[in-house]
């Protein structure tokens, strides 16, 4: 089945530094990348969509300067928190599609902001 | 915009028993409905997914059944296990110009022994 990977799968961050994680496709093309934003015990939060070559749609309330988005090539996304907060303590997830139907989701990464 | 209500928020069965969840969707363009099943601090992983221009499927102890009129589809999970406790969420993507999930609330289900 289709893999996804996400590096590093935790971070721990001083507030005001910047952190970025990598979502790569590893046995398919992603034609489509998604970020989500999970708090615990909560339902994943669409950030925003990426497309390989194009700038990503953010959702609704989430700031595209502060959630950098790149999808450099068809196997890579990549989310860069910028000078981030405690409040930006959370899950983010990924996920890639390759064009069918079926989201493979990223094992996550676990973002500590002190 | 799309919404998606999903109940019940928790769910507790015996070994055994059956457990049915069920979601309601809002935008009747709606075509494609997965359910995802996860465990704490993992991925979600998908268990079954079903399209629009079907009205169940089914996959050994897990069944999906969907009401395109009342826009709203259910998972069934049959002679559950320990190891079907975990959180599942119901999601619906709409057809045209987009491949986004609108995800449900999330489900935790407790299985006892």
């Amino acid at each position: 089945g289709a893999v996804v990977s996400q590096h590093p799968s935790w971070v721990i961050c001083k507030s005001g530094t910047s952190v970025k994680i990598e979502c790569r496709s590893l046995d398919f093309q992603a034609t489509t990348m998604f970020w989500y934003r999970q708090f615990p015990k909560q339902s994943l939060m669409l950030m925003a969509t990426s497309n390989e070559g194009s700038k990503a749609t953010y959702e609704q309330g989430v700031e595209k300067d502060k959630f950098l988005i790149n999808h450099a090539s068809l196997t890579l996304s990549t989310l860069t928190v910028t000078s981030a907060h405690p409040e930006d303590s959370s899950f983010y997830i990924c996920s890639a599609t390759g064009g069918a139907d079926t989201q493979y989701f990223g094992p996550g990464t676990r973002l500590t902001v002190l | 915009g799309e919404n998606v209500e999903q109940h019940p928020s928790t769910l507790s069965v015996q070994e055994g028993d059956s457990a049915v969840i069920k979601c309601t969707y809002s935008d009747s363009a709606s075509n494609y409905f997965p359910w995802y099943k996860q465990e704490l601090g993992k991925r979600p992983q998908l268990i079954i997914d079903i399209r629009s221009n079907v009205g169940e499927k089914k996959d050994q102890r897990i069944a999906v059944t969907l009401n395109k009129t009342a826009k709203h589809f259910s998972l069934h999970i049959t002679e559950t296990q320990p190891e079907d406790s975990a959180v599942y969420f119901c999601a619906a993507r709409k057809s045209y110009n987009t491949d986004k999930l609108i995800f449900g609330t999330g489900t935790r289900l407790q299985v006892f022994p």
